[in-house]
């Protein structure tokens, strides 16, 4: 089964403050992507990488910045945290190369509160 | 533009009864694939079913299945015989040529949260 793990359940951080979120696939997925989910507005994509070093900003990527320096891994920067970003954040994971459809699959979430 | 609508934020079924989950989309691309995923309670999304624009018949996986029309653009879950333990948010999601491509980028709507009650 494919695994996709997140450093972090939940997370308060304070205002300003530099944020990591890290998140780990085993699959050897090309893709992995970042989304943010709030009530209300669904999942909304953030970044995604479809290879190592490459990325490509999402629909709402102001604010957020991404690293991805090994295909398993790849990382959600939040610059400067404010209370806005307080949020549920998604990791995903895909492949070209599997199911004719290929599916997402994701990690189990990092709740961030930002004070 | 690409987008996803799922009118119901919330809806009750009893056990055991079937549910049906709503889902609308606009895209003008002809060839899109269409996906369901559910949310439980501890946050992991899990993929349930996908329906191909091309596809010939409705997809089915268990107790799950898709009413796929169309010409209407809706691609609504069929959910049979709930189960207390489907209770959870239940998300529809999109992904266009134009849209996806080979990195299979995903529009999501707002999600329905399906209560079954026992």
């Amino acid at each position: 089964d494919v695994k996709v793990t997140q450093s972090s359940r939940y997370l308060v951080k304070r205002t300003g403050e530099k944020v990591f979120l890290e998140c780990v696939q085993d699959m050897d997925h090309e893709n992995m992507f970042w989304y943010r989910q709030d009530p209300g507005l669904g999942l909304r994509l953030i970044y995604f990488s479809y290879d190592v070093k490459m990325k490509e900003k999402g629909d709402i990527p102001e604010g957020y910045s991404v690293s991805r320096e090994k295909k398993e891994r790849f990382s959600l920067i939040l610059e400067s945290a404010s209370t806005n970003q307080t949020s549920m954040y998604l990791c995903a994971s895909s492949s070209p190369s599997g199911r004719g459809y290929n599916e997402q699959f994701f990690g189990p979430g990092t709740r961030l509160t930002v004070l | 533009a690409q987008k996803i609508t799922q009118t119901q934020p919330g809806m009750f079924v009893q056990e055991k009864e079937a549910v049906t989950l709503d889902c609308t989309y606009d895209t003008s691309d002809p060839s899109y694939g269409l996906f369901w995923y559910k949310q439980p309670s501890s946050g992991e999304m899990i993929f349930l079913i996908y329906q191909g624009s091309y596809d010939q018949q409705n997809a089915t996986e268990g107790r799950y299945s898709l009413n796929f029309q169309k010409a209407r653009k809706s691609a609504n879950l069929v959910i049979s015989a709930s189960q207390l333990g489907d209770s959870a948010m239940y998300f529809c999601a999109m992904r266009g040529r134009n849209y996806g491509g080979a990195t299979n980028k995903l529009i999501f709507g707002t999600g329905t949260l399906l209560a079954v009650q026992p």
